[in-house]
């Protein structure tokens, strides 16, 4: 079975402060890991993707995650936030490419302050 | 990028009656839709794959009775939450992948339904 760890419930930052938040996976077959983001009474949207190839990925609004299998771990992070940026941040994986069926993460949440 | 309508988005109802949930794809065709339920402060939790033109997939631990998947067309799924009970009261969160061509490989969602069972 897969699962997905985010260690964080909260993560609060300064604007123009760089931020990482953390996750780390399970899973004993091929994955594939996602990052979403949701905003206060709004539907999830996808940041980026891992499904091959390079293990940085890049995604939306200036993030991006890294893909490290030895650690089964895939950080977001972003070189320097804004307050726009204060939002619920998911992390998943999945062990098909398409059609996927998604186990989540707890979720972070982002606060981003003056 | 495509869109993910659900309606409504917010319903109070009484103990024992049934509510209806809809998910629309509103730009794109899918015929595979995801229903997730999510509970205060935790994770999204799969509860069915919707199927255009066959039965609902459940999860295990998931009532099939109870909530009731509907796939009519291939723009619309219907969840129906049968006899709701307070415990039932939850964050109902549907999705849709997209992008056929590319296997389908990202997934649009909607902004949730946020049913209150009194």
């Amino acid at each position: 079975a897969q699962s997905v760890t985010q260690l964080d419930s909260q993560v609060p930052v300064f604007e123009e402060a760089p931020v990482e938040l953390r996750c780390n996976y399970s899973s004993s077959v091929s994955v594939y890991l996602f990052w979403y983001v949701q905003y206060p009474n709004q539907g999830l949207q996808l940041l980026l993707k891992y499904l091959s190839g390079s293990t940085l990925v890049k995604g939306i609004n200036g993030f991006e995650a890294e893909f490290n299998k030895s650690q089964t771990s895939f950080h977001l992070r972003k070189p320097s936030v804004h307050i726009s940026d204060t939002a619920e941040y998911f992390c998943a994986v999945s062990d098909r490419k398409g059609f996927q069926k998604l186990v989540f993460g707890t979720g972070t949440r982002l606060l981003v302050s003056p | 990028g495509a869109v993910v309508s659900q309606h409504p988005s917010r319903v109070i109802c009484k103990s024992g009656t049934s509510v209806k949930i809809e998910c629309r794809s509103l730009d794109f065709q899918a015929t595979t839709m995801f229903w997730y339920r999510q509970f205060p402060k935790q994770s999204l939790m799969l509860m069915a794959t919707s199927n255009e033109g066959s039965k609902a997939t459940y999860e295990q631990g998931v009532e099939k009775d109870k909530f009731l998947i509907n796939h009519a067309s291939l723009t619309l799924s219907t969840l129906t939450v049968t006899s709701a009970h307070p415990e039932d009261s939850s964050f109902y969160i549907c999705s849709a992948p997209a992008g056929a061509a590319t296997g389908g490989d990202t997934q649009y969602f909607g902004p949730g339904t946020r049913l209150t069972v009194l």
